[in-house]
């Protein structure tokens, strides 16, 4: 069964861009009718999604996010990635990674997500 | 933005109890309602999926209804394992994707 995993700096600085990656393994990240998502949810909060793309390249974004996300895909690698610029500690979280079906748009799996503290 | 509110906030209950969490929506999203189940350091379970789908290999005494604004999840008959935190979500406007702000069910 298809199983995403996060990767990336644990620890980003002030004003810096938080870069993680999801690789897909178990399945093709092409096969199929699905977006890939990211979410993420702050220490002892609730969850708020990022933004997803679809295989083609076509994203949608969270609009109080979206003047500082960017999503892209990398079909040859299985992966997708998240950059957030201008990062500030209201941007500390774990970061999850998921996978988006539709027609109801149900995130399923989901990786099992990185922390990433934004401090100086 | 869609706002996605739950109630209670948190639930005391008890193995064996009926318990019942509600979704309400600020406006009308049809059956694009999805809810997860998320323990500890972990990370979320879809549970059931438009409103009312139960997902596979989830417990039977899971189920949940509701269409437009006003949504529950229902636990039949809890069970020690069932005691977590669970989240609505809407998928009605794809361009932003809500959850509720969770539920958390603990032991009485």
């Amino acid at each position: 069964q298809v199983q995403l995993q996060e990767s990336g700096p644990g620890l980003v600085k002030p004003s810096q861009t938080l870069s993680l990656t999801c690789t897909v393994s178990g399945g093709s990240i092409s096969s199929g009718s699905y977006y890939w998502s990211w979410i993420r949810q702050p220490a002892g909060k609730g969850l708020e999604w990022i933004g997803r793309i679809y295989t083609s390249g076509s994203t949608n974004y969270n609009p109080s996010l979206k003047s500082r996300v960017t999503i892209s895909v990398d079909t040859s690698k299985n992966q997708f990635s998240l950059k957030l610029s201008s990062v500030t500690a209201a941007d500390t979280a774990v970061y999850y990674c998921a996978r988006d079906l539709g027609p109801y748009d149900w995130f399923d799996p989901w990786g099992q997500g990185t922390l990433v503290t934004v401090s100086s | 933005d869609i706002q996605m509110t739950q109630s209670p906030s948190s639930l005391s209950a008890s193995v064996g109890d009926r318990v019942t969490i509600t979704c309400r929506a600020s406006q009308s999203i049809s059956s694009y309602l999805n809810w997860y189940q998320q323990k500890p350091g972990k990370a979320p379970k879809l549970l059931i999926y438009a409103a009312s789908s139960l997902q596979s290999g989830v417990p039977s005494r899971f189920s949940g209804s509701g269409s437009g604004t006003d949504f529950t999840l229902t636990i039949s008959s809890l069970q020690p394992e069932d005691f977590a935190t669970y989240y609505c979500q809407q998928s009605y406007s794809t361009l932003s994707i809500t959850f509720g702000q969770g539920t958390r069910l603990e032991i009485k």
